[in-house]
């Protein structure tokens, strides 16, 4: 069982807007920057969002990050099928004194 | 840019030592933190330990007992030990940098272990 948790599954179809919510608690998200991270089927996971909500150089602004006390959000507009992919978010949890990640949230862009 | 490879068996028995290598290019290894992060078959993603290129480390209390990580600055390469191996720990193992509050912006393309008799 993840310490962070996001919904198991998430659709849309192309060009819609959808968001993949993550909740948490004030240990992580509450107190610390929230991460998310897109991995494509069978590669290696690639940061998407850092610190809340700012996007390494080469992601589309399509893709967009927020947060609010203990929960967090992905938000994707204009959705292309490229984006179908699992997302996970993750937040330094001062309880543990290390990161945590969701469960992941596959996308599938139907 | 930073590039990270994994190197380790593929296949282990039970009780057995997981050693894993990652070899970092395109940087030097004594500037940031570097991680280990698992990932079993169909499941997401478990932060295994992290360690600072003065050998300061920080691990999953849930996996403390079992693991090390080293770093070797004169081959700009950190590894990973895993003692008492079980069919639990089968999983991909991926390297990665960062681990301290921040980030992980750069990751190895991952290496599959698995544990079986």
């Amino acid at each position: 069982q993840s310490v962070l948790t996001q919904p198991p599954s998430a659709s849309g179809t192309p060009g819609q807007r959808v968001t993949i919510s993550c909740s948490g608690t004030r240990s992580n998200i509450g107190s610390n920057y929230v991460y998310w991270y897109q991995q494509l089927p069978g590669t290696a996971p690639k940061l998407l969002i850092y610190r809340n909500n700012q996007r390494p150089s080469g992601v589309p602004d399509r893709f967009s990050g927020s947060k609010s006390g203990t929960s967090a959000s992905l938000a994707i507009s204009g959705l292309r099928s490229e984006d179908e992919a699992d997302y996970y978010c993750a937040a330094w949890d001062d309880s543990l004194s290390g990161p945590v990640f969701g469960g992941g949230t596959k996308l599938t862009v139907l | 840019q930073v590039q990270l490879q994994e190197s380790g068996p593929g296949l282990m028995k039970p009780s057995e030592t997981l050693s894993l290598t990652c070899i970092v290019s395109g940087g030097a290894i004594s500037s940031d933190y570097w991680s280990w992060i698992r990932q079993p078959p169909g499941k997401g993603l478990e932060w295994i330990g992290s360690i600072y290129y003065t050998e300061s480390t920080n691990y999953n209390p849930s996996l403390k007992s079992r693991v090390t990580i080293s770093v070797d600055t004169s081959k700009n390469q950190f590894s990973l030990k895993l003692t008492s191996v079980t069919a639990a720990d089968t999983a991909v193992y991926f390297c990665a940098r960062g681990g301290s509050h921040t980030h992980f912006d750069s990751w190895g393309q991952g290496t599959l272990v698995t544990v079986s008799s």
